[in-house]
């Protein structure tokens, strides 16, 4: 399974672009690579899901570069209610689904 | 629709004493997971089932904890006896997976575990 790294924390101002990084080297050919968001006293929910190139919903972007070894996150605009940690996650069809320690994001009025 | 129910959402018990938690899948999902989340932590896999088969129990400590999933539906994770290092979120996820497709987990609200 590919093990993935990504910030620890980090802090916007509402308005913003917040963009999160995730470095994911041993991705392997049928992995996707998955974001999930976590508010306190909640469980994780789903954000977006890609394979490669770029997938946009109502929520967020994810940019994946052609080798695939990492992945970018972008909230756009984020609010106070954008708060929250975000986790990177490699998806294979084993549907093991590891997560990390994640991104805490902080957005400041 | 509902989603991933589980209770209790809180419990506080001694450490030796027992505990349970269930779970109710969304309707349909045939893949359930219990996860074990620390504070300041990811959740950590327990075990996942498939219908009522569990497929990874690999992560799960079998010498207090045990889990079933009758019937392929609900599900209960148990704790006996229990230690002081198990205080902890309990969250329990559903999934409808086929063969090789990544579907999208779906949390329950987590049942928060104080073991004084």
């Amino acid at each position: 399974l590919a093990k993935t790294t990504q910030p620890i924390s980090m802090d916007s101002y509402e308005g913003q672009e917040v963009n999160i990084t995730c470095s994911h080297n041993n991705i392997a050919t049928n992995d996707y690579i998955t974001w999930y968001q976590q508010f306190p006293s909640q469980g994780p929910r789903f954000i977006i899901q890609g394979y490669k190139t770029k997938v946009t919903n109502e929520v967020a972007s994810l940019f994946i570069p052609a080798d695939r070894k990492s992945s970018t996150l972008s909230l756009p605009r984020v609010s106070l209610s954008d708060t929250a940690v975000y986790y990177c996650l490699i998806v294979s069809g084993t549907y093991k689904y590891i997560f990390g320690t994640g991104t805490r994001l902080k957005v400041l009025a | 629709e509902a989603g991933v129910v589980q209770s209790p959402r809180y419990k506080i018990i001694e450490k030796k004493q027992p505990v349970a938690f269930w779970c109710n899948p969304i309707s349909g999902h045939n893949t359930l997971y219990w996860y074990l989340q620390n504070l300041g932590q990811g959740p950590e896999l327990l075990i996942r089932y498939e219908n009522e088969e569990a497929v990874d129990d690999s992560q799960l400590p079998k010498d207090r904890f045990s889990a079933e999933r009758l019937k392929g539906v609900d599900s209960t994770l148990k704790i006996q006896p229990a230690e002081l290092g198990d205080s902890a979120v309990y969250l329990c996820a559903s999934s409808f997976s086929l063969a090789g497709d990544t579907g999208e987990l779906f949390f329950g609200e987590g049942s928060r575990l104080t073991v004084l």
